[in-house]
Parts: C-alpha cells; structure tokens; sequence
C-alpha cells in the first residue's frame, strides 16, 4: 500500500538554526498538510497547500514556516529559526482529490529536538 | 474554532471484551470524522470515517457512531485482539480536506 514518507526521522538541531524536514507524498495526491504534536499534547494543524500555493494556515504557522513543493515529489517544511518550543513530532499527509472526498494519509513523522 | 474532545485517556480491556472511545465536538459545522489509530513509532493510520449524513458505519470489528445534534460521535471495538492495543485519535473537520482537529488520543491497551 502507498506510502507518504518523512525523513529524517529525528532531527536534532540548535536553536537559531535552520530547518527543513522533508516529505514525499503519496504519488498522485495533491493535498499536503502539515501538522505538529507536541509531547503530551494534541496533534495540532500547521497548514494545507494545493495547486502549489497554501491553502489554510493556522496560527502556529507564523512568518518563521514556509512549505515549499520545490519538484514533483517532494514536499518540504522549512522552520527559518528554530525555537525551543519547536521541538515536536512533525507529521506530514496527503490526500487523493479525485473520485469524491477522500481522507488524508499520515507519514511516520519526524522527531524534531531543539537544544 | 472547532474543539474537539476525547474520552477516557486511557482504557484497558481483557482481550476479547469491547472498548468505546467517545468524542464530542463544538463546532456544528463540522461534517466529517475520522479516526486515527497509532502504534509506537508510527504516525496515525486511518481506521475509520463517518460524515454527518450517516448516523453509523461498521468495518468487520470496528465501528463509529455519529449524533449531530448531540454533538458527539463514538469508536467500538469488538471482540479486542491485543494487536488493537495502541493511542487512537478521534478528529473533526468541516471536510475531509479541511483542516483536522484532534482529541487528545486514548491510550488502549488490550491483555490477554
């Protein structure tokens, strides 16, 4: 069965620093999400993008997020300036968009730790 | 916005026995429902769904139950294996390419 996969898996990286984590959806979807868990809290929404622009954000994606779909596979998160409180689990989906409403399709996630 | 609550936050069973998993939501608007179960390691793997014109679904062991006026839609599963011990996540979200709220996960673990 199709996968989305996240790499890496654990991402260890200073504060200040730079970020990307990386997802390669499920081949055909064209819905890509974002969403965080932080530990012992919700899994919460970042944002969706479609037809290569974002289609909703939430409050958490401020101006230091931006995705990007920079070829026909990829699809990545960038965090410009890490924080301690981003140190979260990072999920990435996606969904299929034809046929009718289909769900969205969660990867195993990257563990990002912020020192 | 939409928030979304889950209940217990954690549930044991005797392998065998059934185990329900309620959620409540607060937004009317919301049509969609999926759950989600994850195993350590892994992120949520879709089990089941339900829109707002369907009152139930069943799929071989596990079904969802839905009350729009009441707000509140319900997971259950029979006849528990241990293989079902894992976190299971209810959501909402006005469609299934909208944004997902979450509840907060049951914790279900299955002895045998």
């Amino acid at each position: 069965e199709p996968e989305v996969t996240q790499t890496p898996s654990h991402q260890v990286t200073q504060m200040g620093q730079e970020v990307i984590l990386r997802c390669v959806p499920i081949s055909n979807h064209l819905y890509f999400y974002w969403y965080r868990q932080i530990l012992g809290q919700k899994v919460e929404f970042l944002v969706s993008f479609y037809n290569n622009e974002i289609s909703e954000k939430s409050e958490i994606f401020d101006d230091q997020f931006s995705v990007e779909r920079p070829d026909g596979s990829n699809f990545t998160l960038k965090i410009r300036s890490t924080k301690l409180e981003d140190s979260a689990m990072y999920f990435c989906a996606s969904r299929d968009t034809t046929g009718g409403p289909q769900p969205q399709h969660f990867g195993d996630g990257t563990r990002l730790s912020i020192l | 916005g939409e928030n979304v609550e889950q209940h217990p936050s954690t549930l044991s069973v005797q392998e065998g026995d059934s185990a329900v998993i309620k959620c409540t939501y607060s937004d009317s608007a919301s049509n969609y429902f999926p759950w989600y179960k994850q195993e350590l390691g892994k992120g949520p793997q879709l089990i089941i769904d339900i829109r707002s014109n369907v009152g139930e679904k069943k799929d071989q062991r596990i079904a969802v139950t839905l009350n729009k006026t009441a707000k509140h839609f319900s997971l259950h599963i029979t006849e528990t294996q241990p293989e079902d011990s894992a976190v299971y996540f209810c959501a909402a979200s006005m469609d299934s390419w909208g944004k997902l709220q979450f509840g907060a996960g049951t914790q279900v673990v299955v002895t045998p």
